[in-house]
């Protein structure tokens, strides 16, 4: 088991509605990324936090928005939730932006 | 977009016998790493191997990459049920920070 911890673990909203999800990293990570991952796929880059900045992100719309806080745990928002927003979403933490990332054990967010 | 992709999507074999799994990408990377998700639950790293390395070893676990072939190929040897699970092969393609990108996986059914 990792140190990174998510919750909610699953989440159920209504297609239109905001929804907010959280990580906190494992102890000593700097890095938070996120990802989702749609049924039978691989995880899909979402962005990623070092330091409380923006570090990067991936091909998705500005509806998805992320912080990272002082104690480099973080959110993830999406609003305007779309069907195609059923996912697994999975926040990722690392050191220093190290390749190697220790995973939380996801959030299942269904739209309906 | 996914830039790896595993090769075969599923894998049937009686414990014991060895699993290989392999994993093709588009770009030229700094590392590849492999995970392991159980059951749609986060992900496990495995073993990350530099783009200057051949081949890495971690307990049961071989791992090899040709860069020239842009291909890895995990070998998991003695197989256990316990292995049983979903494997993901993940790039960090040069220039697009240190956002994973992974292929869609192949999945592993280990009988005993």
């Amino acid at each position: 088991e990792t140190g990174v911890t998510q919750s909610p673990t699953h989440l159920i909203k209504t297609r239109g509605q905001q929804v907010t999800l959280r990580c906190s990293s494992q102890s000593g990570h700097n890095t938070v990324s996120w990802y989702q991952q749609a049924l039978g796929q691989g995880p899909q880059f979402i962005f990623q936090y070092y330091r409380e900045e923006e570090n990067g992100r991936g091909n998705f719309p500005p509806r998805f928005s992320g912080l990272q806080f002082p104690n480099y745990s973080s959110e993830l928002n999406v609003n305007a939730l779309e069907l195609d927003d059923s996912a697994l979403y999975l926040c990722a933490s690392s050191s220093n932006l190290a390749y190697e990332q220790y995973f939380g054990p996801g959030t299942r967010l269904t739209v309906t | 977009s996914q830039q790896g992709e595993e090769d075969p999507q599923a894998l049937s074999i009686q414990e014991g016998e060895n699993a290989t799994m392999n994993c093709s990408y588009k770009t030229s990377i700094n590392n590849l790493q492999w995970y392991r998700q159980n059951s749609g639950r986060g992900l496990v790293h495995l073993i990350l191997i530099r783009s200057n390395e051949r081949e890495k070893h971690s307990g049961r676990l071989r791992v090899t990459l040709d860069t020239s072939k842009k291909s890895s190929s995990l070998l998991i040897t003695a197989s256990r049920a316990a292995d049983t699970a979903s494997y993901f092969c993940a790039t960090d393609a040069r220039n697009s920070g240190y956002a994973l990108n992974f292929g869609k996986g192949t999945s592993l059914l280990v009988t005993p």
